[in-house]
């Protein structure tokens, strides 16, 4: 059964570094999106990605971030200068399509410890 | 705006039946999803309703929706260990792509 996969699954890095966490998507999805989970907390929506462009995109994805579908399968979410409380799990999700129930597929998610 | 809420724990015994409850308060919502969480691993969809439906049944899930009350619960007959896991519901409102999560609901199976 195809599946959304994530890497790394575990990611350190320190305080004002840059980071940037991959995925690939299920091949035939065209909708892309990433949320994170702060530990203990709800899970947040960051950005929806269709066409090359930015679908929507929740008040947490400020300019520190940024996301990327730099070829025909990997997508990427970039944080460019870390924040002690960027550290969440990240999971990336497609769906085929944007209406009806499209639903949204889940990766693994890459854990991202901040220090 | 969108909040979605869930009790945090349930505790069941194997072979009987769970119901986990979720309330959300945006009347727009158009579907609702339920994901399962195993530790260390992402998110697994389940199942999902359409809001103009009141039930919808997948082999041992039973999703209830009360669009009135705005609750949501889903049903998972017969449970077994391997349901432990954290339950979360979802909802996605109008043509938003985004989904609104709630707090998730532990499930802890006791034989």
């Amino acid at each position: 059964e195809p599946e959304v996969t994530q890497t790394p699954s575990h990611q350190v890095t320190q305080m004002g570094q840059e980071v940037i966490l991959r995925c690939v998507p299920i091949s035939n999805h065209l909708y892309f999106y990433w949320y994170r989970q702060i530990l203990g907390q709800k899970v947040e929506f960051l950005v929806s990605f269709y066409n090359n462009e930015i679908s929507e995109k929740s008040e947490i994805f400020d300019d520190q971030f940024s996301v990327e579908r730099p070829d025909g399968s990997n997508f990427t979410l970039k944080i460019r200068s870390t924040k002690l409380e960027d550290s969440a799990m990240y999971f990336c999700a497609s769906s085929q399509r944007l209406v009806g129930s499209y639903e949204q597929y889940f990766g693994p998610g890459t854990r991202l410890t901040v220090t | 705006g969108e909040d979605v809420e869930q009790s945090l724990f349930l505790s069941v015994r194997e072979g009987d039946s769970s119901v986990i409850n979720c309330t959300y308060t945006d009347s727009s919502s158009t579907y609702l999803y339920w994901y399962k969480q195993e530790p260390g691993a992402g998110l697994q969809l389940l199942t999902y309703i359409f809001s103009n439906m009141d039930m919808k049944q997948d082999q041992r899930l039973t999703v209830l929706l009360n669009k009135k009350d705005k609750h949501l619960s889903l049903r998972i007959a017969d449970t077994q260990t391997g349901d432990s896991a954290i339950y979360f519901c979802a909802e996605r409102t109008g043509t938003a792509s985004k989904l609104t999560f709630g707090t998730g609901t532990r499930l802890q199976v006791t034989l």
